[in-house]
């Protein structure tokens, strides 16, 4: 088993719609959980991170964790073509803290 | 733009020749990364420094030298490569800490390698 596991995709979406985004983990000793995107042939940027159990929202992002489950998500509102990319979920696990776990990602295609 | 810059940005080289990849924070961070990406698989992370110290070797082959000679920069040094290790090479930094915001690594625009 993986240690972060996300469905490769492609997550197809028109735009306008809410794209969900979803990943798990297997140890339950993590602490944070980070999303990023990556666009192809670029590096990844951090879109946002969540360590409490509910909902965070900024923007049109909202990271959504529940570590009773072991799941994380992003919802992504109001979806636009510039958002098509590579969403990858990270973990930081609490016996190495300054080492981050990523998962494969998944490809998000947003059709106009 | 990040605060961590790459260069250079695109390297070609033959299996014989020696080069190297530089990273450079100016964040502020304790943490540097290197990461190798190839065509459509994950990041794999290769090395972790943290307050200067190497902390994590991903079992990379040692045709893969890392340096860190300060919180700063970070360096990649690369010799008697394969045509497998073509790939982007990303650098990333975080201010080393247990989690949330202290966790949180940046990652540079990437070196993208061709190896003949």
């Amino acid at each position: 088993q993986k240690e972060v596991e996300q469905n490769s995709g492609p997550l197809s979406v028109p735009e306008g719609a809410i794209a969900s985004l979803n990943c798990t983990y297997s140890d339950r000793g993590s602490q944070s959980f980070f999303w990023y995107r990556q666009y192809s042939g670029k590096s990844p940027e951090l879109i946002m991170f969540i360590y409490s159990n509910g909902d965070k929202e900024d923007g049109r992002f909202t990271a959504q964790l529940n570590k009773a489950s072991q799941y994380v998500s992003l919802l992504i509102r109001d979806s636009q073509p510039s958002d098509s990319a590579t969403y990858l979920c990270a973990v930081n696990r609490m016996d190495s803290s300054y080492k981050l776990i990523f998962g494969s990602g998944t490809r998000l295609l947003v059709r106009p | 733009e990040t605060g961590v810059t790459q260069t250079p940005r695109h390297l070609v080289m033959g299996m014989t020749n020696k080069k190297s990849l530089k990273c450079e924070q100016h964040l502020g961070h304790n943490a540097m990364y290197w990461y190798k990406q190839s065509a459509k698989k994950p990041l794999e992370l290769m090395f972790v420094y943290n307050f200067k110290e190497q902390t994590e070797n991903n079992s990379v082959p040692s045709r893969f030298s890392p340096e860190c000679p300060n919180s700063s920069h970070l360096f990649l040094h690369l010799h008697t490569l394969q045509p497998e290790d073509s790939a982007l090479y990303l650098c990333a930094s975080s201010p080393s800490g247990t989690s949330g915001v202290w966790a949180t690594q940046y990652f540079g625009p990437g070196t993208r390698l061709l190896v003949l």
